[in-house]
């Protein structure tokens, strides 16, 4: 079974504090992805990884930066929280190949007070 | 521009009342069609991957469809333990990188 692990289910920060979030998947899959989540907006493209330190910027990668130093091991990184980034993360990891499907963590919600 | 819809946004059934779900695509070409479970506050479940019209993939009391426009989730019989949200992802032909397109989700709530 595809197994992705996120560090933390819940986590609670104040505003201007930098955030780690990290994946870890054991399924050897070169695509690892970030999404948020959020009622009525579904869910939207943070960064992607192709490979180890390759990155590429999604839909909404502003306030946002990532780390790939190991194929398994995707982190992302709110450099200074801000209260707009209270969401559900998501952490996704997918084989490189044509129609690949990809398989999610469990979710991080994140509060930014 | 791609895009996912997914309707209804939210289906409420008693318990064995069989309906569908649909989604609906404008792709220039498609790659994949993907469905996922999403139960409250937990990360998406894989349900199945269709790639051509026509294909039908089936489990348990779920059984997706896909045609050159639309995808069907059909829920036969469904049971109190099928409420979630029911989300499609699109693997368009033309993209740069393997991203996929989500659509917003149809809420099931099964009433016993």
């Amino acid at each position: 079974d595809v197994k992705v692990t996120q560090s933390s289910r819940y986590l609670v920060k104040r505003t201007g504090e930098k955030v780690f979030l990290e994946c870890v998947q054991d399924m050897d899959h070169e695509n690892m992805f970030w999404y948020r989540q959020d009622p009525g907006l579904g869910l939207r493209l943070i960064y992607f990884s192709y490979d180890v330190k390759m990155k590429e910027k999604g839909d909404i990668p502003e306030g946002y930066s990532v780390s790939r130093e190991k194929k398994e091991r995707f982190s992302l990184i709110l450099e200074s929280a801000s209260t707009n980034q209270t969401s559900m993360y998501l952490c996704a990891s997918s084989h490189r190949a044509v129609q690949e499907t990809q398989y999610f963590g469990p979710g991080t919600r994140l509060l930014v007070l | 521009e791609d895009q996912v819809t997914q309707s209804p946004e939210a289906l409420r059934l008693q318990e064995g009342e069989s309906s569908s779900l649909n989604c609906s695509y404008t792709v220039s070409g498609l790659r994949g069609l993907f469905w996922y479970r999403q139960d409250p506050g937990k990360g998406p479940e894989f349900l199945f991957t269709l790639y051509s019209a026509g294909e039908e993939k089936e489990k348990e009391r779920l059984k997706a469809t896909l045609t050159k426009k639309e995808s069907f989730l059909h829920i036969t019989a469904p049971k109190p333990e099928d409420s979630a949200t029911y989300l499609c992802a699109v693997h368009p032909l033309k993209t740069s990188y393997d991203k996929v397109i989500f659509g917003p989700g149809t809420s099931l709530s099964v009433i016993p």
